[in-house]
């Protein structure tokens, strides 16, 4: 079945860089598009950007431009999302989340990172 | 940029009724490419909808959406103790993807 099995919790401090990886199964990797959304404690879904796994490609938020940055490797089906300069307002978990089968709708997604920034 | 608002942000209802969420776009919507989400506390979000009105891989058929344009539904016929959870519309049709800012279906 699809399965897609982030890397777990985190604690940074401001400033640092945060790396989450999201690591795919159960499909052709490179077929399907992939996203990242975050979600900060008792908020709603925040989308952040979609990487291409065939090509490498990427699309950023503009809210996160610059400071964000998407990557994938197809020899383990495994894509990544670099988050740098963080601050306590990026104290979120962080989902990865396929494109559907039939559209372009999310699913399914991954378990969640939840990433702490402080100090 | 598209943005999506939910109503109402709290609906209260007894297992057995029927749930109607309210989805408005600020712009048409490419194509009806608007989902639903449903999350459960500790959960990744959950695809209900897609296309506006089909329904997902194993989701039962209580679950209904509708509309087209710039306004949207989501109907749940008969409420079961696990349907109350928070629900999230999205849009997908165009950069950037938005989500609406959720309506939790809570038990009266």
């Amino acid at each position: 079945q699809v399965q897609l099995v982030q890397s777990g919790a985190e604690v940074k401090k401001p400033g640092a860089s945060v790396k989450v990886s999201c690591k795919a199964s159960g499909y052709t990797f490179t077929s399907y598009y992939m996203h990242w959304v975050r979600q900060a404690p008792g908020q709603g879904l925040e989308w952040m950007g979609i990487i291409n796994p065939s090509g490498g490609s990427t699309s950023y938020a503009q809210k996160f431009q610059g400071r964000v940055t998407m990557t994938r490797d197809t020899s383990t089906s495994t894509v990544y999302m670099e988050l740098s300069s963080l601050r306590s307002e990026d104290t979120a978990v962080y989902y990865c989340a396929r494109v559907n089968y039939y559209d372009q709708a999310f699913d399914p997604w991954g378990q969640g990172t939840l990433v702490t920034v402080s100090s | 940029e598209i943005v999506l608002t939910q109503s109402p942000g709290t609906l209260s209802l007894s297992p057995g009724e029927r749930a109607t969420l309210s989805c408005r776009a600020s712009q048409s919507v490419s194509s009806s490419y608007l989902a639903w989400y449903q999350q459960k506390p500790g959960q990744a979000p959950r695809l209900l909808i897609y296309g506006a009105s089909s329904r997902a891989t194993g989701i039962p058929d209580r679950f209904s959406g509708s509309g087209s344009g710039t306004d949207f539904t989501l109907t749940i016929s008969r409420l079961e103790p696990e349907d109350f959870a928070v629900y999230y519309c999205q849009q997908y049709g165009s950069s950037p993807v938005a989500f609406g800012q959720g309506t939790k279906l809570e038990i009266k």
